[in-house]
């Protein structure tokens, strides 16, 4: 059962362009997630953000959270081509065991 | 830097045969975990271990099983592959006290 959906399911930009994603979950969590998997590798941990923050910057990356809404969004500023990848929400409605969105392709053209 | 380790990153087996995917962690964590990723359907957690000899079922567990016998050690094993079992799998693993997990590289593994 799928409790994070990351919206939109493929993005393609160009390189200094933002890049915007959304995800959208289903029931209370305690904090969200956002990884990120270049292609044919395993995930890796972005950033963190948790249920009484509602935004969060790491370096050219912004997290915001609305808990009323059920949804986040990471934005990526000033994109490059290396951040070419798949990017996924986690939410840990259950705990410790994260449980992953379907996630958004990224394509940045340079 | 945490490392997780799946020993084989490609694997091609037969129907029918019996597949382990091998993953060791080297940051003494306790939570250990093993999911499939498959095109449209993101990541689905099969099974996950809090400790030694424990074991739990994620959500799609049918066709698989786990072992864990030391805690840096964590086992998928597919008793009888079928084709449907041709996916990408990724083991994982995290602390209690952290709300990070880490995942290994990945293994692709082909049912034919």
């Amino acid at each position: 059962s799928q409790q994070g959906e990351e919206d939109p399911q493929a993005l393609s930009i160009q390189e200094g362009e933002n890049a915007t994603m959304n995800c959208s979950y289903k029931t209370s969590i305690n904090n969200l997630q956002w990884y990120r998997q270049n292609s044919g590798r395993g995930l890796v941990h972005l950033i963190l953000i948790r249920s009484n923050e509602r935004e969060k910057h790491s370096g050219r990356l912004r997290v915001t959270l609305d808990t009323s809404k059920k949804s986040s969004s990471l934005l990526i500023t000033a994109s490059r081509a290396a951040d070419t990848a798949s990017y996924f929400c986690a939410t840990d409605f259950r705990a410790d065991k994260l449980i992953f969105g379907t996630g958004t392709r990224l394509q940045v053209f340079p | 830097d945490v490392k997780v380790t799946q020993s084989s990153r490609y694997l091609v087996k037969r129907t029918g045969e019996k597949v382990f995917l091998e993953c060791v962690q080297d940051m003494d964590h306790e939570n250990m975990f093993w999911y499939r990723q498959d095109p449209g359907l993101g990541l689905r957690l099969i099974y996950f271990s809090y400790d030694v000899k424990m074991k739990e079922k994620g959500d799609i567990p049918e066709g698989y099983s786990v072992s864990r016998e030391k805690k840096e050690r964590f086992s998928l094993i597919l008793e009888s592959a079928s084709t449907n079992q041709t996916s990408m799998y990724l083991c994982a693993s995290s602390s209690p006290a952290a709300d990070t997990i880490y995942f290994g590289e990945g293994s692709w593994l082909t049912v034919v």
